[in-house]
Order: structure tokens, then sequence, then C-alpha cells
């Protein structure tokens, strides 16, 4: 089965400054990997996802993800925050195959804290 | 109109009463899921439906039922509600495996 790791449960960081999202996989094949974005109160957000291809993934909202197969790791980068981007930051991977379990398994989430 | 909606957004409901929780889409999807949110644990799959016929358990679907009425409707029941039960609810939608997941606005379910 599949799992998702995010380290960081809170990252605070300026606003201008650039930001890091932390996001490791475990599974046995190329999953699918996508990163949601929940703001307060809010449901989930597709910010970007990985199928297969170019191993570098352009997001709304600027931000990106690279997928590194040799480090199990899907990371979730913007150049530079804005206060809106405070939330919560989901990371998840999704079975190639459509056999056994099936939906995504998420991580726990990283909280976002912008400040100013 | 959203794509996928919940019903209802806030209930509370007390220790051993039946809840009722009602999602429907418009996205044409024939996979259906339910997910289950706390603090700190991220989001745990429930159950979620292939089609009408076809329903699965999730990870966790010890005290609930689901239902599935119409390949657009996917209820989630919890026959005797318990307070370890209070979460935030969602329902989704995906076109095929592993593919992108949507998400409606949650429902706040509260067992006092």
């Amino acid at each position: 089965a599949q799992s998702v790791t995010q380290p960081d449960i809170h990252i605070t960081v300026s606003e201008g400054a650039s930001l890091e999202l932390r996001c490791n996989y475990s599974y046995g094949a190329t999953p699918y990997l996508f990163w949601y974005v929940q703001s307060p109160g809010q449901g989930l957000q597709l910010l970007l996802k990985y199928f297969s291809g170019d191993t570098l993934v352009q997001g709304i909202k600027g931000f990106e993800a690279e997928f590194k197969r040799s480090q199990s790791s899907f990371n979730l980068r913007k150049p530079s925050v804005h206060w809106s981007d405070a939330a919560e930051y989901f990371c998840a991977v999704g079975a190639r195959s459509g056999g056994g379990a099936d939906g995504l398994t998420f991580g726990k989430g990283t909280h976002l804290i912008i400040q100013p | 109109d959203a794509d996928v909606t919940q019903t209802p957004r806030n209930r509370i409901t007390k220790t051993g009463k039946r809840i009722m929780l009602e999602c429907s889409q418009t996205k044409g999807h024939d996979r259906m899921y339910w997910y289950r949110q706390d603090p700190g644990l991220g989001l745990r799959l429930i159950y979620y439906s292939f089609d009408v016929k076809d329903i699965n358990k999730g990870e966790i679907s010890d005290g609930y039922s689901v239902s599935r009425q119409a390949q657009a409707k996917f209820s989630l029941s919890l026959e005797s509600a318990i307070p370890n039960q209070t979460a935030l609810y969602f329902c989704a939608t995906s076109e095929t495996a592993g593919n992108t997941i949507y998400f409606g606005e949650g429902s706040w379910l509260t067992v006092v």
C-alpha cells in the first residue's frame, strides 16, 4: 500500500520569501502525485499533479513541484509567497492500477503561516 | 453551482442518533468517495464506489455505511453516531482510478 509523509507540520515564511514544502512517498512503482491546498473553512483545491513526462510540474497560483524518483519526493515550491498563500497543504499519492484500494492516500498536511 | 455538492454543510447531532450526509455531483464521474478529515491526521478514506453496483470499504469504514443511489448521488450514514466521529467529511469524485479527485466543500459534523 502507498503512503505519504509530509515531515513539516508547520512552516512559517515571510511574505515575499521563497517556499518549499516537502513530500515523500512510498509506492512500488511510479505513482500519480498531487498537491492540494485547503484554505480555512474551505474544501480542497488541486494545485498541480504529476502523471508522467516532465518531472517539473507547473500548477496554479505560481506553484511548481518536482518529481524526483531517486528520492521518492515530490516537493512543492513557490519563488515568492503572498499572504493569501496561508493555508493547509496536502500531498497525495494515487495508485496507477485500478485494482485494490482506490482513491488517493494523503499526507497529514503542512500548515503554512505567512509573516508580514 | 458547485460540481460536488454536500448537504448538510454543518450538523450537530447527539450520541446514538442516525445521521446521513448526502453528496451529489454534476461532473458525470463514475467514481465517488467519502473522506474524513481530522486535525493532524490528514484525510482518510471511508468508502469508495466505482459505480452504482460497486461499493468498497476504505481505511476507516467501521461505524459508517454508504448508499450509491445513482451515478450522481452517494450518501454516507452514521447509524449510531459517537463523539469520536466528530470531524469534517468530504465527498469527492474522479473520472478514473488514480486520476484527479475533485472535492466538495465539506460537511462539519459534531456529535455531542
